[in-house]
């Protein structure tokens, strides 16, 4: 049982190209989460899926985009990389609980760079 | 929407010493609160968490208390250790919302 995997685990852009960090979840979770962290800063929500099929903004959506073909799978997309997105990137998962999200298991993180 | 405030942002303690860090909700349906801490480079781990019917938590040296009606939660770790250094944030989820609400953090140092 991995849980929550990410890869890459590092990654260094070139201003403008574009990439993709791949989740995979191992639980059976309906929900997935993508989140960015800065130095000093907190956990900053991106995007996240309720369901296979579906994806939803969270506080900071731009110049990103997500997929959730597979129930295990939830991809992070940067089509035009910005020295902005310099970031480490934290995939998670969580089970349902009586028609809401509860504890959340996270990933090891995804370090970005972006030049 | 909820919103969660957690302080202080920085706490440093001596070896053997309580610590105490404190969040506080916005929206009094919340109904369960989670721990994470997260140590330097490493992804974030639940420790501990509580859910709205019980009023405290308690595992070994850590405990979680839930006060309802002023609508805060409060971490204790008890006899710390240079081992408990790393940054620990709070949360809070809504009945019906997807999304848990974190608090900033707080950074930890216990020196030995």
């Amino acid at each position: 049982n991995a849980g929550v995997t990410q890869t890459p685990k590092f990654r260094v852009l070139k201003t403008g190209q574009s990439m993709t960090l791949l989740c995979a979840q191992d639980m059976n979770h309906e929900y997935m989460y993508w989140y960015r962290q800065d130095p000093g800063m907190g956990l900053r929500l991106i995007h996240y899926s309720v369901g296979e099929g579906t994806t939803a903004k969270g506080e900071v959506p731009d110049g990103y985009n997500v997929s959730r073909l597979k129930k295990q799978n939830f991809l992070l997309g940067l089509e035009s990389a910005a020295p902005s997105q310099t970031s480490v990137y934290f995939c998670a998962s969580s089970y349902v609980l009586a028609g809401w999200a509860d504890t959340q298991y996270f990933g090891p993180g995804t370090r970005l760079t972006v030049l | 929407g909820e919103n969660v405030e957690q302080h202080p942002s920085t706490l440093s303690v001596q070896e053997g010493d309580s610590a105490v860090i404190k969040c506080t909700y916005s929206d009094s349906a919340s109904n369960y609160f989670p721990w994470y801490k997260q140590e330097l480079g490493k992804r974030p781990q639940l420790i501990i968490d509580i859910r709205s019917n019980v009023g405290e938590k308690k595992d070994q040296r850590i405990a979680v208390t839930l006060n309802k009606t002023a609508k805060h939660f409060s971490l204790h770790i008890t006899e710390t250790q240079p081992e408990d250094s790393a940054v620990y944030f709070c949360a809070a989820i809504s009945p019906g919302y997807s999304t848990l609400t974190f608090g900033k953090g707080t950074m930890l140092l216990v020196s030995p």
